[in-house]
């Protein structure tokens, strides 16, 4: 069975710029997460999709944004970039809610704003 | 803000020797599950216990719960190099993919 895909795995660009992210989960999964990670914050929850609907969000600017489609695939999307948006963007994917389960997460991307 | 406080934040052994590490939570759990980052990857699953569960195996790894205190250990016996990664707790109050995750304690095994 295959992993968690994101893509891309690197990515630079420049303050005021949005980027789009994309995350593939495992097989089957239907709830996909979203973290930040950065040295000083460490990992921070974004957004939590569960078929097709937002079902938990963290605290973070309107600027970033997300959706899920009925494959279960996810994007999410930030706008209007700036230098402290670069971190490690990480998607995770779950099998069953409702009984703590484990998350699953990709290698990823790193996304860098210069 | 973090749920979950990890400590040592950093930890260096010698193969072989035993490592712990420590975590504290602030508010009620279902349940608490420790990953494993290697540098720059997506982090790995340990093991998860449930709030009701006092004591946890899988392997070389050995898991406790004191919810009384709030608080977690994970221990790793007979370290090897390979186990050298970041570990983080992670708080799960809601049974949905919203984990709470600690700051992590970067592990060092040394050959």
């Amino acid at each position: 069975k295959a992993g968690v895909t994101q893509t891309p795995r690197y990515l630079i660009k420049t303050r005021g710029q949005q980027v789009t992210l994309s995350c593939s989960p495992i097989s089957g999964h239907r709830s996909v997460s979203w973290y930040q990670q950065t040295p000083g914050q460490g990992l921070q929850f974004l957004f939590e999709y569960f078929s097709e609907t937002q079902r938990n969000k963290g605290n973070f600017p309107g600027r970033f944004s997300g959706r899920q489609f009925s494959n279960s695939r996810s994007e999410m999307n930030v706008s209007t970039l700036e230098l402290g948006d670069s971190a490690l963007y990480l998607c995770a994917s779950s099998l069953v809610q409702g009984e703590g389960e484990k998350l699953f997460f990709g290698s990823g991307t790193q996304l860098s704003v210069l | 803000s973090q749920q979950g406080e990890e400590d040592p934040q950093a930890l260096s052994i010698q193969e072989g020797e035993n490592a712990t590490m420590n975590c504290s939570y602030k508010t009620s759990i279902n349940n608490l599950q420790w990953y494993r980052q290697n540098s720059g990857r997506g982090l790995v699953h340990l093991i998860l216990i449930r709030s009701n569960e006092r004591e946890k195996h899988s392997g070389r790894l050995r898991v406790t719960l004191d919810t009384s205190k709030k608080s977690s250990s994970l221990l790793i016996t007979a370290s090897r190099a390979a186990d050298t990664a970041s570990y983080f707790c992670a708080t799960d109050s809601s049974n949905t993919g919203k984990l709470i995750f600690g700051q992590g304690t970067t592990l060092q095994v040394k050959p």
